[in-house]
């Protein structure tokens, strides 16, 4: 079934460690995202790329890497977690073309609790 | 920069009747206002897309307005049953090109259909 897989669903990490979020699409498309949703705040944009090779920085980046070797996937990746970096983890993709009105497609979620 | 708010974070209504939910934005016009539904657990779900010449548009029990003069897309489900319960997202793109073709969230409405 085409779509967007996240890996693992759900982690307790102790804070300083370091942890990736893995996400991997299989509908070619081009633009990839990482939202972080937390209660009362809703969805924010990490890190996002456009096509493979390049990324760029969202509206919450401050302690959050990301990287696009091929068009599939797209790791999150947190160097050293903080309590405040718990949260879920949407990671998203669409077909961007120069109409910019195509949907997301979501994966399921990444619920991250950082202690 | 461009803001949205729903003004309901949650909106409780009896089977049958029609929910109407209300997205706000400031600054610019969007060329077009996506909405997205979300379950429990799960990631959003694209549901209907409204370009900024479109004063309506409707699928199935669905109907989306856009007002560009008020700023504001209004949602409706007609003859509302338990299971559209969810989360309503609205979403619109923060500008043109580069990064500025990013979607942006409203905090999302909690409807509660009660049969």
């Amino acid at each position: 079934i085409a779509g967007i897989t996240q890996a693992p669903t759900s982690q307790i990490l102790a804070a300083g460690r370091r942890m990736t979020l893995r996400c991997t699409q299989d509908m070619r498309h081009n633009a990839m995202y990482w939202y972080r949703q937390d209660l009362g705040l809703g969805l924010r944009l990490i890190h996002y790329s456009n096509t493979a090779g390049t990324t760029g920085k969202g509206e919450v980046p401050d302690g959050y890497s990301v990287s696009r070797a091929n068009t599939d996937d797209f790791p999150l990746t947190l160097a050293s977690a903080v309590p405040s970096q718990t949260s879920v983890y949407f990671c998203a993709s669409r077909a961007q073309g120069s109409s910019y009105n195509s949907p997301l497609h979501f994966g399921n979620g990444t619920r991250l609790t950082v202690t | 920069s461009q803001k949205i708010e729903q003004n309901s974070e949650a909106l409780n209504i009896q089977e049958g009747k029609t929910a109407t939910l209300t997205c706000n934005y400031t600054n610019y016009s969007p060329a077009y206002l996506q909405w997205y539904r979300q379950d429990p657990g799960r990631g959003p779900v694209f549901l209907l897309l409204i370009r900024e010449n479109e004063k309506e548009k409707r699928k199935e029990r669905l109907k989306v307005t856009f007002d560009t003069t008020l700023k504001q897309s209004l949602f409706h489900i007609t003859a509302s049953q338990p299971a559209d319960s969810a989360t309503y997202l609205c979403a619109l793109i923060t500008g043109y090109g580069g990064s500025q073709g990013n979607l942006i969230f409203g905090k999302g409405t909690k409807l509660s259909v009660k049969p």
